[in-house]
């Protein structure tokens, strides 16, 4: 068990749908992230939240959404999806390492397998 | 950002030490080196980090070249749930909670 609760686990959508992938952690981190990663390669980071604001979007298309309401909880709200963006979708959270707070190590949830028809 | 590179498979035999190998010839004097590994069907896990010095825990041991431009992951008595892509990443301390993971060595332990 992970300490990086995602949900759902599994998700089949239309590219027409709104859907929405949502992630916890009670670890009192106030980093969180979003990674895509598709079948035999390596995730991609697509967003990091730093206490709860937006500090890093890897010029991830407008279809993708992020949002973090809190410091447990990150979403990624997704709209009008291609085919080639089913993927897995993993959660990380981890201490915030600005100013040098030495790399702290991410924890990553096991992530929602998304299917788009 | 600095690039690692690492073999894209090994095996190793169940209950022997295996040697997971990580080039990183442009590292920075800030950059530390971490290592993950993704085990099937689940997200990645951190498995230990480390900057100059040689670092045990109770995952593995990291040896770290005394030029930094080599590093190596110590797995040191291989079990099948070992088996996992392990990745090598270079993180600049001050990096603004930036991570990049590339390619990773494909574990295979054989009972």
């Amino acid at each position: 068990d992970t300490e990086v609760t995602q949900t759902p686990k599994h998700l089949v959508m239309g590219m027409t749908n709104k859907k929405s992938l949502k992630c916890e952690q009670h670890m009192g981190h106030r980093a969180m992230y979003w990674y895509k990663q598709k079948a035999k390669k390596p995730p991609e980071l697509m967003f990091v939240y730093s206490y709860e604001k937006l500090s890093i979007n890897e010029s991830v298309p407008s279809r993708f959404s992020p949002e973090c309401p809190n410091s447990s909880l990150l979403n990624l709200h997704l709209h009008a999806l291609q085919p080639e963006d089913s993927a897995l979708y993993l959660c990380a959270s981890s201490q915030d390492d600005r100013g040098g707070a030495s790399n702290q190590p991410q924890h990553f949830g096991d992530g929602t397998r998304l299917s788009i028809l | 950002d600095a690039k690692t590179t690492q073999p894209n498979s090994m095996e190793s035999n169940e209950e022997e030490p295996v040697h997971l190998p990580c080039n990183h010839s442009t590292i920075s004097g800030t950059d530390y080196i971490h290592w993950y590994r993704q085990l099937p069907s689940q997200g990645p896990e951190y498995v230990i980090h480390g900057l100059t010095s040689n670092v045990n825990n109770r995952m593995a041991s990291l040896a770290i070249a005394e030029d930094r431009k080599s590093s190596t992951l110590i797995l040191h008595r291989a079990t099948l749930r070992d088996a996992a892509v392990y990745y090598c990443i270079l993180r600049t301390n001050y990096n603004n909670n930036d991570m990049r993971f590339g390619a990773g060595t494909r574990l295979t332990v054989k009972p």
